[in-house]
């Protein structure tokens, strides 16, 4: 099925350990970004990218990082996992341009415990 | 981004109309109106957008007020399954990046 697709869907992590978060999507969408939600609360962003090559920060980059050498794939890394960074976490894809117009397509999320 | 203003949450009951409200005093003449919502446990899920008109879709209605400064998002007839928390966003419409910048949303509780 099409879709934005997360991988892995739970993971516990140890502080200082990194790991990397998978986001494929196959719509052919420029546009893709990644989200964290903690407990009752928004989503709030952390990266996008407009299109293969091109990433930018968003309201909550650091201590993440991300790539995008491909239309299909935006994963993003975690360099030293701290306790803060406990957290869902979502992606999300749409056409780069006009985005306003179309909505958004997001994952599952993939639900991360540092301890 | 101009900023949204919503109730925390809202309760219906089931088979009945549901009307969530939106307040967007500060919105520009670019912003589309956006709606999302969040089933438990899952990602956010588009509803529906407009800028001016009223807009209607399988999912629900929207409906703008004539200077803009609110909005309505209408569930005709809800159900347990729409039992989630709804997001109104504005969006401006531009070339490059147009994140989305979530609130804390409504929370609406279908009674039985």
């Amino acid at each position: 099925n099409a879709g934005v697709t997360q991988t892995p869907k739970f993971q516990v992590l140890k502080t200082g350990q990194s790991m990397t978060l998978q986001c494929a999507q196959d719509m052919n969408h420029e546009y893709m970004s990644w989200y964290r939600q903690d407990p009752g609360m928004g989503l709030r962003l952390i990266h996008y990218s407009v299109g293969a090559g091109i990433t930018d920060q968003g309201e909550v980059p650091n201590g993440y990082n991300v790539s995008r050498s491909t239309t299909e794939d935006f994963p993003l890394r975690l360099l030293s996992a701290a306790p803060s960074q406990t957290s869902v976490y979502f992606c999300a894809s749409s056409y780069a341009q006009g985005a306003s117009l179309y909505g958004y397509t997001f994952g599952s999320g993939t639900r991360l415990t540092v301890v | 981004d101009a900023k949204t203003t919503q109730p925390n949450s809202m309760e219906s009951n089931e088979e009945e109309p549901v009307h969530l409200p939106c307040n967007h005093s500060t919105i520009s003449g670019t912003d589309y109106i956006h709606w999302y919502r969040q089933l438990p446990s899952q990602g956010p899920e588009y509803v529906i957008h407009g800028l001016t008109s009223n807009v209607n879709n399988r999912m629900a209605s929207l409906a703008i007020a004539e200077d803009r400064k609110s909005s309505t998002l209408i569930l005709h007839r809800a159900t347990l399954r729409d039992a989630a928390v709804y997001y109104c966003i504005l969006r401006a419409f531009k070339t490059g990046a147009n994140n989305l910048f979530f609130g804390t949303g409504t929370r609406l509780t279908v009674i039985p």
